[in-house]
């Protein structure tokens, strides 16, 4: 069974910590890689699609990259409008028993103090 | 505007009294899916769509029906809503096989209360 798992589940920082936020996965030839962010109460916006290890995406402070393993959210000087939970998301390939499904982390719920 | 509508945003029903979740896209999306949100187990998937009248089940079905008789459209039935059905519900379309760069465009969400 595919396997996603982003760590921390909380992370709380503050204004212009920077930090990392991990997502591993354990399929294997995935066909993508997504990063969402999702405020309280609403559905998860799209962020970043990593297709390929050693990809790299970028947009205002954060940036996302992609291993054989894990992807990582790297979030540079953070301010308090990016507290938000953010989710990864995997696409597996299409020989998999789980092909047409997107499957999810947990999330990262972040917290930046002023 | 290119965007998943849901209604209604917030739902408190009876058990057993039976309900339905719209969900309609203006994208000419293929795929349409159901997900359910819950704290501590993230998105599960409830049904998915690849097309019209092409339902299949996702990690999480029972208690649950779809129908897609419409491309824009997919709405959620629960005939017989019990309390642990309480749930965050999204609806997500994506314009499949490739699905695009972007993944899923979800809808805004639906907080569903059965007591």
């Amino acid at each position: 069974e595919d396997q996603v798992t982003q760590s921390p589940e909380a992370l709380r920082l503050q204004e212009g910590e920077s930090s990392s936020l991990n997502c591993s996965y354990t399929v294997s030839g995935l066909r993508g890689l997504f990063w969402y962010r999702q405020d309280p109460g609403k559905g998860p916006e799209f962020l970043f699609t990593l297709y390929s290890a050693g990809e790299e995406k970028e947009k205002e402070r954060l940036k996302a990259t992609l291993t054989k393993k894990e992807s990582f959210l790297h979030i540079t000087a953070p301010k308090p409008e990016d507290s938000a939970t953010y989710l990864c998301a995997v696409l597996p390939p299409f020989s998999s028993g789980s092909a047409r499904q997107l499957t999810f982390g947990s999330g990262t719920q972040l917290t930046v103090l002023p | 505007e290119a965007q998943v509508t849901q209604n209604p945003r917030y739902l408190i029903t009876v058990t057993g009294k039976k309900l339905t979740v719209t969900c309609s896209q203006n994208m000419n999306h293929e795929y349409m899916s159901w997900y359910r949100q819950d704290p501590g187990l993230g998105l599960r998937q409830i049904y998915y769509s690849m097309n019209v009248e092409v339902t299949d089940k996702g990690d999480v079905p029972e208690g649950y029906k779809v129908s897609r008789k419409e491309k824009r459209n997919f709405p959620l039935i629960l005939e017989s809503p019990s309390p642990n059905q309480t749930s965050l519900y999204f609806c997500a379309s994506s314009n499949s096989p490739g699905w695009g760069v972007r993944g899923y465009t979800f809808g805004s969400g639906t907080r569903l209360t059965v007591v």
